[in-house]
């Protein structure tokens, strides 16, 4: 089992440009959750899909980040155009439904310049 | 407001030292409490949570819900310890599961 796996694992970009992450959860985990961690911080939830319906985006600051769960199981998430302060690590997780233990994949480290 | 609240943000003991590193939380309606370890260059991982009341590697916590703690300890620390640890707050299947800031713990040979 490989667990969750994202990528890309390292990011740089300039201000203004657009990034993309990937996340492949478990297989059979049906919810996916992408966590937004900056230095020195827990991790912060930005999104939490069941299957493909986004049912917690309540953080996700909509004019600059959108993400999709296609088919209800890779997922991606996009920020256009990236600001300095959106350098983080980006987390992705997956859980069955109501275990309540979430997995982990090993991030993706944005440096935005 | 939901928060958990890690006061220590690193806590430094000798091998074989008792430790204890804190969390206390707020959160509405019957939350459920867990502890989750980053060990150097892994990803993040449960190390326990309180609804399975098990020991892992040692480690046990204990949900006091008058003082709102969710403290996690360890009788004899081992080197292997070190590692951040985060405490984290969810609704009932773990739904909305809020992380504290996280605590470095340092065990020193």
């Amino acid at each position: 089992e490989a667990g969750v796996v994202q990528s890309p694992r390292y990011k740089i970009i300039e201000k203004k440009q657009p990034v993309a992450f990937w996340c492949n959860p478990i297989s059979g985990h049906n919810t996916l959750y992408w966590y937004l961690q900056n230095l020195g911080q827990g991790p912060e939830l930005l999104i939490r899909y069941e299957n493909e319906e986004a049912v917690d985006d309540s953080q996700l600051p909509k004019d600059r980040f959108s993400a999709e769960r296609l088919k209800g199981v890779d997922s991606t998430l996009k920020i256009q155009p990236a600001e300095l302060g959106d350098s983080a690590v980006y987390l992705c997780a997956s859980s069955l439904d109501r275990s309540g233990e979430l997995f982990f994949g090993e991030g993706s480290r944005l440096t935005v310049l | 407001a939901q928060r958990v609240t890690q006061p220590e943000k690193l806590l430094s003991v000798f091998k074989g030292a008792p430790v204890e590193l804190k969390c206390n939380y707020s959160y509405s309606g019957s939350p459920e409490l867990f502890w989750y370890v980053q060990y150097s260059r892994q990803r993040l991982q449960l190390l326990l949570r309180h609804i399975s009341r098990e020991s892992i590697k040692g480690f046990t916590a204990d949900l006091n819900k008058g003082e709102t703690s969710f403290h996690l300890k360890k009788p004899f620390a081992q080197e292997e310890d070190s590692a951040m640890y985060y405490c984290a707050v969810g609704g009932i299947g773990g739904f909305k599961t809020i992380f504290g800031a996280g605590t470095r713990l340092f065990v020193k040979a």
